[in-house]
């Protein structure tokens, strides 16, 4: 079964400034998708990025981009600029490729992120 | 994305009653899902609604407890059966896009169980 580790329960940024969140995974498939969700207050959840893993070009969405490591099984994401609105909980999810069942997201235990004004 | 919707945002029940979580979205999707997130905790998966057919349950979870219904392509619900205080978690609806190849959340329903 796949798993997904985000090592930091909590981290926090200034106002303006670069925060990395981190999350590891592990599976034997090749082909799969990972992503990164939001959940602020409110409980939305909200897709931030994702990245398909036969990509080797790293996804980028405005402020949020990903380092993604195939062979390191790394899916960090990366928030440029950061605004008091990304203040959230993110949780890195992963999500095998092809139908069915591998429909099912497993998700890691979130970040906590804390930005300062 | 898909515009999904849940009735109730919210609610508080008493011990051993039931309550019936609806989910609506905009369009026909293929695929719907049922989350559960228990307080200060990530999201696990309780089931894939299938549209005119049983759901598919997620180990640990069993349909006696939370019944899903799809009677079509836009609309499921989850029944939270004889509840206790340990029923009490945020529920979310989620879609799978098939356009996008992505799932996309419903604003969830935060049920509190006495």
């Amino acid at each position: 079964a796949q798993t997904v580790t985000q090592s930091q329960p909590e981290m926090s940024v200034q106002e303006a400034e670069t925060v990395t969140l981190s999350c590891t995974y592990d599976t034997s498939e090749s082909d799969y998708y990972l992503f990164w969700y939001k959940q602020p207050p409110s409980r939305q959840m909200i897709l931030v990025i994702r990245q398909e893993a036969y990509k080797q070009q790293n996804a980028t969405e405005n402020r949020f981009s990903v380092n993604f490591q195939k062979a390191a099984k790394s899916f960090s994401l990366k928030i440029s600029d950061s605004q008091l609105g990304d203040a959230a909980m993110y949780f890195c999810a992963y999500r095998s490729a092809g139908g069915g069942s591998n429909y099912k997201l497993t998700f890691g235990k979130g970040t906590l992120l804390t930005v300062n004004p | 994305s898909a515009v999904i919707s849940q009735k109730p945002s919210r609610d508080i029940c008493q011990r051993g009653t039931s309550l019936t979580i609806q989910c609506q979205v905009d369009s026909q999707v293929t695929m719907m899902f049922w989350y559960r997130q228990q307080p200060g905790q990530s999201l696990t998966l309780i089931a894939t609604a299938n549209q005119g057919s049983e759901a598919t349950y997620e180990s640990g979870f069993v349909i006696d407890k939370f019944p899903i219904s799809r009677p079509n392509l836009t609309f499921s619900t989850l029944t939270v059966s004889n509840m206790s205080p340990e029923d009490s978690s945020i529920y979310l609806c989620s879609v799978q896009s098939r356009f996008t190849d992505t799932q996309y959340f419903g604003p969830g329903t935060r049920l509190t169980v006495l």
